[in-house]
């Protein structure tokens, strides 16, 4: 099965401090990957994704990916977090399903900043 | 406009009510979604529209019944729902093509109580 794991429930990180959210992926061929926050009693918006090229997908509000094949992960990185940045990420890959495309979430990672 | 609108925001219901939850875009998408959240929990898609025809069902109970009036529109009807659908329902939407690198656009949802 194509999946993406999140193995922390939740990160906590000072304001202006480096922050990382992890995200790993099983995938059998190429991986298709993104990221996406939702802050409370949003929908899901759009962060970055990673299709082919650049292992380091830069996006919105900052922040940016890294995808290592080695290793299959695509973490979420960001060089100074915000208060503002608290949410919840989700990873996400697009999977093929009967000819059709889906998009397949992590379990979510509560960012908490902490002022 | 880059916008995906759901209504109602909030909708309480009872078991033997019968309601809609409704979904419009205008960005010229031709893919749209119906997904389901828990609290705390990454969105399980329930439906896929792919020009305007159902691509997926996953395996969602009869009580759910999607309709698409058009490239626009995305309905979601409820009948006899029982408390555990109680759940924020997220509509999203894409181009609609098939590659990979699709990106989705969602709502802010749909609060759903079932008393």
């Amino acid at each position: 099965a194509q999946s993406v794991a999140q193995p922390e429930d939740q990160v906590n990180v000072a304001e202006g401090n480096p922050l990382t959210v992890k995200c790993t992926y099983s995938v059998s061929g190429n991986p298709y990957l993104f990221w996406y926050v939702q802050y409370p009693n949003r929908g899901l918006q759009f962060l970055l994704k990673y299709i082919t090229g650049d292992n380091l997908v830069k996006g919105s509000y900052g922040f940016e990916a890294e995808f290592n094949k080695s290793q299959t992960s695509f973490h979420l990185k960001k060089p100074s977090a915000l208060v503002s940045d608290s949410a919840l990420y989700f990873c996400a890959v697009r999977v093929p399903s009967g000819g059709y495309q889906k998009v397949t979430f992590g379990t979510g990672t509560k960012l908490q900043v902490i002022p | 406009d880059t916008e995906v609108t759901q209504t109602p925001k909030h909708l309480v219901m009872g078991m033997t009510n019968k309601k809609s939850l409704k979904c419009e875009q205008h960005m010229g998408h031709r893919a749209m979604y119906w997904y389901k959240q828990k609290a705390k929990k990454p969105p399980e898609l329930m439906f896929v529209y792919s020009y305007e025809k159902l691509s997926i069902n996953e395996s969602v109970p009869s009580r759910f019944s999607p309709e698409c009036p058009n490239s626009s529109l995305l309905n979601l009807h409820l009948h006899a729902l029982q408390p555990e659908d109680s759940a924020l329902y997220l509509c999203a939407s894409s181009q609609g093509g098939s590659g990979h690198n699709e990106k989705l656009f969602f709502g802010s949802g749909t609060q759903l109580s079932v008393l």
